[in-house]
C-alpha cells in the first residue's frame, strides 16, 4: 500500500529532551515536507525537501532540524524541545509536478 | 503577505444535497495551482483535487469539483450529493507568490457537517 508512515503517533515528553519523529514514504516521491497544525493558525510548513540532500526552510523552521539522506526518509529532529512546540505534526510527500501531497497520519506531540 | 481566505468557519448541509466551500486567494503570479484537502475527525489529511491556473476546464474528481474563477481569484470546492462521511475540515492551499510548488500556504479551513 502506498503510504507515508510517521512515528510515533503520540508522544509526551519533557522540555529539553531531544526527540526525533520519523517519516518514511514508499512511493519514490521526490518531495517531502513537514507541517505543524495549531488551532487558529492552521497548517504551517516547517521544512521541505526537493530531493536527497536538498532541504529548505518553510515558514516556521526555528527549533527544528531535518535531514534527507535517503529518498524515502525525512526525519524531524527537535534538539531541545520547548512547550511552544506542542502541536500536531504531519509529514507529507509528493512526486514532481502538479500533484497533491500524500500525508502521514500525524504525530500529536506534547512537551511539558 | 500572500493569503488564502476561507470565509466560512462552519457549514451545514443536508445529506444528498450539494454544498459549496469558498476559497479566495491573493497572488500576482500568472501560473499557479490550487489544492483542496480534507481532514476528517481522525486527523489525517487527504488530498482531494488540484486546479492549475491555465487548465482549460474546471477540475473534477468524482463528487468533487472546482468552481474556478480566475478573474475573481476564487476556487470554490463543490461537493455533490453529500454523504455523512463528508463531515470534516476542508482546506484550500496554494504555493506562495513566485515560489515553488512544494511550499504551500494554507487557508484556515471550513468545518463541514453533513446532517442525516
Amino acid at each position: 500500500e502506498a503510504q507515508v508512515t510517521q512515528n510515533p503517533r503520540y508522544l509526551i515528553t519533557v522540555t529539553g529532551k531531544k526527540l526525533t519523529v520519523t517519516c518514511s514514504q514508499n512511493m519514490n516521491h521526490e518531495y517531502m515536507s513537514w507541517y505543524r497544525q495549531d488551532p487558529g493558525l492552521g497548517l504551517r510548513q516547517i521544512y521541505y525537501s526537493m530531493n536527497v540532500e536538498v532541504t529548505d526552510k518553510g515558514d516556521v523552521p526555528e527549533g527544528y532540524k531535518v535531514s534527507r539522506k535517503e529518498k524515502r526518509n525525512f526525519p524531524l529532529i527537535l534538539e531541545s524541545p520547548s512547550p511552544n512546540q506542542t502541536s500536531l505534526y504531519f509529514c507529507a510527500s509528493s512526486p514532481a509536478g502538479p500533484y497533491g501531497y500524500t500525508f502521514g497520519s500525524g504525530t500529536r506531540l506534547t512537551i511539558v | 503577505a500572500q493569503k488564502i481566505t476561507q470565509t466560512q468557519p462552519g457549514m451545514f448541509v443536508q445529506e444528498k444535497e450539494a454544498v459549496t466551500l469558498d476559497c479566495t486567494y491573493d497572488t500576482s503570479d500568472q501560473s499557479y495551482g490550487l489544492f483542496w484537502y480534507k481532514q476528517p475527525s481522525s486527523g489525517e489529511m487527504i488530498f482531494l483535487i488540484y486546479q492549475g491556473s491555465y487548465d482549460e476546464q474546471n477540475a473534477t474528481e468524482g463528487r468533487y469539483s472546482l468552481n474556478f474563477q480566475k478573474a475573481r481569484k476564487s476556487a470554490n470546492l463543490v461537493i455533490s450529493a453529500s454523504q455523512l462521511g463528508d463531515s470534516a475540515m476542508y482546506f484550500c492551499a496554494m504555493p506562495p507568490q513566485g515560489g515553488n510548488n512544494r511550499k504551500l500556504i494554507w487557508g484556515l479551513g471550513t468545518s463541514l457537517a453533513v446532517n442525516p
